[in-house]
């Protein structure tokens, strides 16, 4: 799986849009971006996944460049609930991989009042 | 509550002990994941099910750790002759398919002292 690179912190206030990066230079053209994301003490929650195109669902939106190299997860109105840390990961959903996840160090967000 | 459980949530262990862990999937569920996660980093794969089938072990996973899945339903992971380097979340998600998400347990959080 392509390797994926994250800020190591990043800050929002309550109810303005949080918009997470991640650089994936290396994806390849059947590996799909999926987002999870590991608030406090809890195992990882899965938020969103996209191929080439745009996705939208209730929590959260997924843009990727047209070059497929980098992404973008925005979550539209964050709350003090969305502070965890989030993981880009890049996935082979077929072939050897049985769809392991590989986790990075993610994203620490915190969202303040 | 993502519908998948794992017990016990704590477990403190003296060096040499063996231990089990337990993780029951989401019924419907086919493939079962486990992941292991030490302070301050993403989790990482130890090892696959497909039904009743260890289909992937990571090289994280020594010969003391053994992992079952018997009839297809819950899986267990044992750590036998436990060491201080051991201690970690230990985390379990399933998934209907390979490219589907994944739903993660609480986790077990093992100390060996």
């Amino acid at each position: 799986d392509a390797k994926t690179t994250q800020p190591t912190s990043m800050d929002c206030a309550e109810g303005r849009a949080a918009n997470l990066p991640c650089n994936h230079s290396t994806i390849s053209g059947n590996e799909y971006v999926y987002w999870y994301r590991q608030i406090h003490s809890q195992g990882p929650q899965y938020i969103i996944h996209g191929l080439k195109n745009n996705e939208t669902n209730e929590m959260a939106s997924l843009i990727i460049t047209e070059d497929r190299k980098s992404s973008t997860l925005i979550l539209p109105h964050a709350t003090l609930r969305d502070t965890a840390v989030y993981y880009c990961i890049v996935r082979n959903a077929g072939g050897t991989s049985y769809g392991k996840l590989t986790f990075g160090q993610g994203t620490i967000l915190t969202v303040h009042p | 509550d993502t519908g998948v459980s794992q017990d016990p949530r704590h477990k403190i262990t003296k060096r040499g002990q063996n231990v089990t862990f337990r993780c029951d999937p989401i019924s419907e569920h086919n493939r079962l994941y486990w992941y292991r996660q030490t302070l301050g980093q993403g989790p990482e794969f130890l090892t696959y099910f497909q039904n009743e089938a260890q289909l992937e072990k990571s090289r994280l996973l020594s010969d003391r750790f053994s992992a079952e899945r018997p009839k297809g339903s819950f899986s267990t992971l044992e750590i036998q002759r436990t060491e201080q380097g051991d201690s970690a979340m230990y985390l379990c998600a399933s998934s209907r398919g390979t490219s589907d998400e994944q739903f993660f347990g609480p986790g077990t959080r093992l100390t060996v002292l």
